[in-house]
C-alpha cells in the first residue's frame, strides 16, 4: 500500500532554533501534501496544503514566515518551523493522495513528528 | 462555520462486542467521508471511507453508514479485538477540494 514516510518522528529543540520536517511519499507520486498539527486529546488542524512546483496555501491563522513548507519534487515536502517557542509543541503530521488516483482516494498519512520546544 | 464532531468523546467496549462510534456533520455540501484510526503516536490510518450518494458500505469487520437526513455517519466495528483500540476520527471532504475536515475524535478501549 500507499507509504508517507516522515522524519523525523521526535526532536527536541530550544526556544528560538528551527526544526525541519520531511514528509515522503515512498511509493507514489503526490503533487500535493498536507501539514496538519495536532494537540493532545485533539483533532488535526489542517495547517496547510503544499503544492509541488508553487507556494504553499496556508489556513487562515497560520502564520507563513513561521511555517516555512518547501515541495520540491513530487515525493518531498519539508516543513521547517522557524523560531520555535514552546507553544509550537505538538504532534505534526503530514499526508498525501496519489496523484494519479481518484480525487476522493484516500489520505495516506504519516507518522507523525513529536515536536518539543524548551 | 462548518464541523465534523462526535458525540462520545470515550467508549469502552468488552472484547468480541460490537462497537459502534458516531459523527455529527454540517456541511451538507460534503462529497464522502472517511473513517480514520489513530493509535497512540502514530498518524491516521485509512479505515472505510463513503460517498455521499450511498448509506452503507462493508469491508473486513467494520460498517459505515450514512444518513444524509440528519447529517449523521458512524462506524461499526463487529467482534472487537484489543487491537481495535484506538483514537476514531471521521473526516469529510468535497471533489475538487483536495482538504479534508476532522472531527473531534472517540478514543474506543476494548476491555479484554
Amino acid at each position: 500500500g500507499a507509504v508517507v514516510s516522515q522524519h523525523p518522528s521526535r526532536v527536541i529543540c530550544k526556544s528560538g532554533t528551527s526544526v525541519k520536517i520531511e514528509c515522503r511519499s515512498l511509493d507514489f507520486q503526490a503533487t500535493t501534501m498536507f501539514w496538519y498539527r495536532q494537540f493532545p486529546k485533539q483533532s488535526l488542524m489542517l495547517m496547510a496544503t503544499s503544492n509541488e512546483g508553487s507556494k504553499a496555501t496556508y489556513e487562515q491563522g497560520v502564520e507563513k514566515d513561521k511555517f516555512l513548507i518547501n515541495h520540491a519534487s513530487l515525493t518531498l515536502s519539508t516543513l521547517t518551523v522557524t523560531s520555535a517557542h514552546p507553544e509550537d509543541s505538538s504532534f505534526y503530521i503530514c499526508s498525501a493522495r496519489d496523484t494519479g488516483r481518484t480525487v476522493d482516494s484516500p489520505l495516506h498519512f504519516g507518522n507523525g513528528t513529536r515536536l518539543t520546544v524548551t | 462555520g462548518e464541523s465534523v464532531g462526535l458525540h462520545l468523546p470515550t467508549l469502552s467496549v468488552q472484547e468480541g462486542d460490537n462497537s459502534i462510534i458516531n459523527c455529527a456533520y454540517s456541511n451538507s455540501a460534503s462529497d464522502y467521508f472517511i473513517w480514520y484510526k489513530q493509535e497512540s503516536g502514530k498518524g491516521p490510518q485509512f479505515i472505510i471511507d463513503i460517498r455521499s450518494n450511498m448509506d452503507k458500505r462493508q469491508g473486513q469487520r467494520v460498517t459505515v453508514l450514512l444518513n444524509k437526513t440528519v447529517k449523521h455517519l458512524s462506524l461499526q466495528i463487529a467482534a472487537t479485538q484489543p487491537g481495535d483500540s484506538a483514537v476514531y476520527f471521521c473526516a469529510e471532504g468535497r471533489f475538487g477540494n483536495e482538504k479534508l475536515t476532522f472531527g473531534t475524535g472517540t478514543r474506543l478501549t476494548i476491555i479484554p
